[in-house]
């Protein structure tokens, strides 16, 4: 029930590019900044991505972030077999008054 | 170095209440623009917030959980409790706390804790 909507799953081989969409509405995405978290499997979330498109220090170049309008993407160039996890996307809703995540999606590298 | 840690009961029965207790360092909550927050995840779910409370005190709640749910913090000892009544076994999640900045910008979680799980079961 987010509302914030995310592929399920998405995957490549080695060395590819990903890209992970999270889509929302004006409440939403259209009008704050969005995050993106990393779970690698069996951790807690970390930040990759905050304010639509900045890297917190330590995370690498190849992740990327950006927003059009009320959808956000997250882009993983290199793909290696440590990004195989789960990335959700991240939110304030300014009509719920609440954070938001979205459904999150799933990397599998080939 | 900033480090958040969850304790509190790993089980609890239908309907009592759970106590959750947020451990930190690194940081204050009485410095202007700090907050902590709750998040929880059910079982091969997805991420859910709950709750958040910053340096003024000033306290947000998820809609949809907000009558059952009550978060505070002792600046002193450098912890954030969470409440949560009437427990049902659908809230059986591992629970994170979660630092946040305003300074960081937007609005993130940038530091989290391990999380500790809890089950509701009778």
């Amino acid at each position: 029930q987010s509302v914030l909507t995310q592929p399920p799953s998405v995957s490549a081989a080695p060395g590819q590019k990903v890209t992970i969409s999270c889509s929302g509405s004006s409440s939403n995405v259209g009008n704050n900044y969005v995050s993106w978290y990393q779970q690698l499997p069996g951790t807690a979330p970390k930040l990759l991505i905050y304010e639509n498109n900045k890297r917190p220090s330590g995370i690498p170049d190849r992740f990327s972030g950006s927003k059009s309008g009320t959808s956000a993407t997250l882009g993983i160039t290199g793909l290696q077999t440590g990004d195989e996890a789960d990335y959700y996307c991240g939110t304030w809703d300014s009509s719920l008054r609440a954070y938001v995540f979205g459904t999150g999606t799933k990397v599998t590298v080939l | 170095q900033i480090t958040l840690k969850e304790s509190g009961p790993t089980l609890v029965k239908p309907t009592q209440i759970l106590t959750l207790t947020c451990t930190f360092s690194g940081f204050s909550l009485s410095t202007s623009g700090v907050g902590v927050g709750w998040i929880r995840q059910p079982p091969g779910k997805a991420l859910e917030w709950l709750a958040l409370i910053y340096w003024d005190d000033d306290k947000s709640y998820s809609p949809s959980l907000k009558s059952r749910l009550t978060i505070t913090k002792d600046t002193s000892k450098n912890q954030v409790v969470l409440t949560m009544t009437n427990m049902d076994p659908v809230d059986t999640a591992t629970y994170y706390c979660a630092h946040r900045d305003i300074a960081v910008g937007g609005f993130a979680f940038d530091i989290w804790g391990q999380g500790t799980m809890v089950t509701v079961s009778s």
